[in-house]
């Protein structure tokens, strides 16, 4: 089974510029959660979708915005991008019609903002 | 708010000795918990997780202990091996209204562990 899957794995983006990042879950999971991991704030959960509809959202700006596709595909991406920005975004997966299942990472993006 | 802390930074054991590795959690919502480990520039691996309505899983040498009453749990590694050099996360989660997996998840700050060999 494949696992989750982040494109691309390696970003480099100049301050003001948007950047869309992909993740493709585990077949059969309709839930899809990105988190931002930085060295001050370690794992901070920005939003989550299931069945195309945004579930739950953290404490992040609305540069941050999101969407689910049909095939649960979801992409994440950021506007008006700012130095802080610089982090590894995290895509997790999980089933979600059951309860208390594991969440799967993919291996992230690392996003650099110059 | 930090509502799931892991107050040790870090932890160094000898190889073949326990490792353990505590969490605290401020939200009595929480009724699923989860330990993940992480290497640099890669997402975090699922371990062990326990549900609120046990107070002890294992799979392994990983055994996770929970104690609802003091809001603590915490993750046994024996034997520790170096290749269980990695930070460690505690995670956790409440149920949604529909009684399904939330897929929202708290995590604490992260305890490196170095095993030495």
């Amino acid at each position: 089974k494949a696992g989750v899957t982040q494109t691309p794995r390696y970003l480099i983006k100049t301050r003001g510029q948007q950047v869309t990042l992909s993740c493709s879950p585990i077949s059969g999971h309709r839930s899809v959660s990105w988190y931002q991991q930085t060295p001050g704030q370690g794992l901070q959960f920005l939003f989550e979708y299931f069945s195309e509809t945004q579930r739950n959202k953290g404490n992040f700006p609305g540069r941050f915005s999101g969407r689910q596709f049909s095939n649960s595909r979801s992409e994440m991406n950021v506007s008006t991008l700012e130095l802080g920005d610089s982090a590894l975004y995290l895509c997790a997966s999980s089933a979600a019609h059951l309860l208390n299942t594991e969440a799967f990472f993919g291996q992230g993006t690392r996003l650099t903002v110059v | 708010d930090q509502q799931v802390k892991q107050n040790s930074p870090s932890l160094s054991v000898q190889e073949g000795r326990i490792s353990i590795l505590n969490c605290d959690y401020t939200n009595s919502m929480f009724d699923y918990f989860l330990w993940y480990k992480k290497y640099p520039a890669e997402g975090p691996t699922f371990l062990i997780s326990i549900s609120s309505i046990k107070d002890k899983n294992e799979d392994g040498r990983f055994t996770v202990f929970l104690n609802k009453s003091a809001k603590h749990l915490s993750l046994h590694i024996v034997p520790s091996q170096p290749g269980d050099s990695a930070v460690y996360f505690c995670a956790a989660s409440v149920p949604n209204a529909g009684g399904t997996s939330y897929g929202k998840l708290t995590f604490g700050q992260g305890t490196i562990l170095t095993v030495h060999p």
